[in-house]
């Protein structure tokens, strides 16, 4: 069983307008919660990094949360522009193991004009 | 600006064929690993290397795959012989580690590999 489950799998916003992401997780301990943007035929790009004991962070219009008690994270685009269409992939690294971090399935994001 | 890169971008291959996909990690960074990525599995761990060491290479089929550094500069992923359900993105990322909690992973640009 995957230990990182996104929702939803897609979604198709306005440009402009906001959207949140989800993420749940089980990988316990863990030491950080990333999440990643991969454009079409690209590699993920690091968006935000929190460790366990953060509860926000922001890169410019992304702003990542973080509930350690009940192992959620949320990712909220604001204001979306055509260039957010991407894969938004939450990644959770356990404490025990920096190497083997655990990928959820990614968000596919579609920003219309 | 600083990158991973990998080649080849793309190649297209019969089956039983040997493949080799190659990645030079940024400079400096001490961990290597090999992802491949598929529409139905997502992002799976291949093999990671730390000071070109291998450290796990657990999620690979061992019969048919082989990763190496030969090199700080250079990491080797080899499929021999291919087989189609080997078609998928192969993804290279560098790193620092064990180093700050907040490192960043750099990701390549992937090697996509279809085999016929």
């Amino acid at each position: 069983k995957n230990q990182v489950e996104q929702s939803p799998q897609s979604l198709i916003i306005l440009e402009g307008k906001n959207c949140t992401l989800q993420c749940n997780y089980t990988v316990s301990p863990f030491s950080n919660l990333r999440w990643y943007k991969q454009d079409t035929g690209r590699g993920p790009v690091s968006l935000t990094i929190m460790t366990f004991s953060e509860n926000t962070k922001s890169n410019g219009r992304y702003t990542a949360t973080l509930d350690a008690d009940t192992k959620q994270s949320s990712l909220h685009i604001t204001a979306s522009q055509l260039s957010d269409s991407a894969s938004y992939i939450c990644v959770v690294i356990p404490t025990d193991s920096w190497g083997k971090l655990q990928f959820g399935a990614g968000t596919q994001v579609v920003v219309t004009p | 600006d600083a990158r991973v890169t990998q080649t080849p971008r793309h190649k297209v291959t019969e089956m039983g064929q040997e493949v080799t996909m190659r990645c030079q990690p940024i400079l400096g960074h001490n961990t290597v690993f090999w992802y491949r990525q598929t529409m139905m599995q997502g992002l799976e761990l291949l093999a990671y290397f730390r000071n070109r060491a291998p450290l796990d290479d657990s999620g690979m089929p061992k019969d048919r795959f082989s990763a190496e550094m030969p090199d700080a500069t250079l990491a080797t992923l080899k499929i021999q012989p291919s087989e189609p359900r080997d078609s998928a993105v192969y993804f290279c990322a560098s790193g620092l580690a064990p180093g700050q909690t907040n490192e960043k992973l750099f990701f390549g640009s992937g090697t996509q590999l279809s085999v016929l």
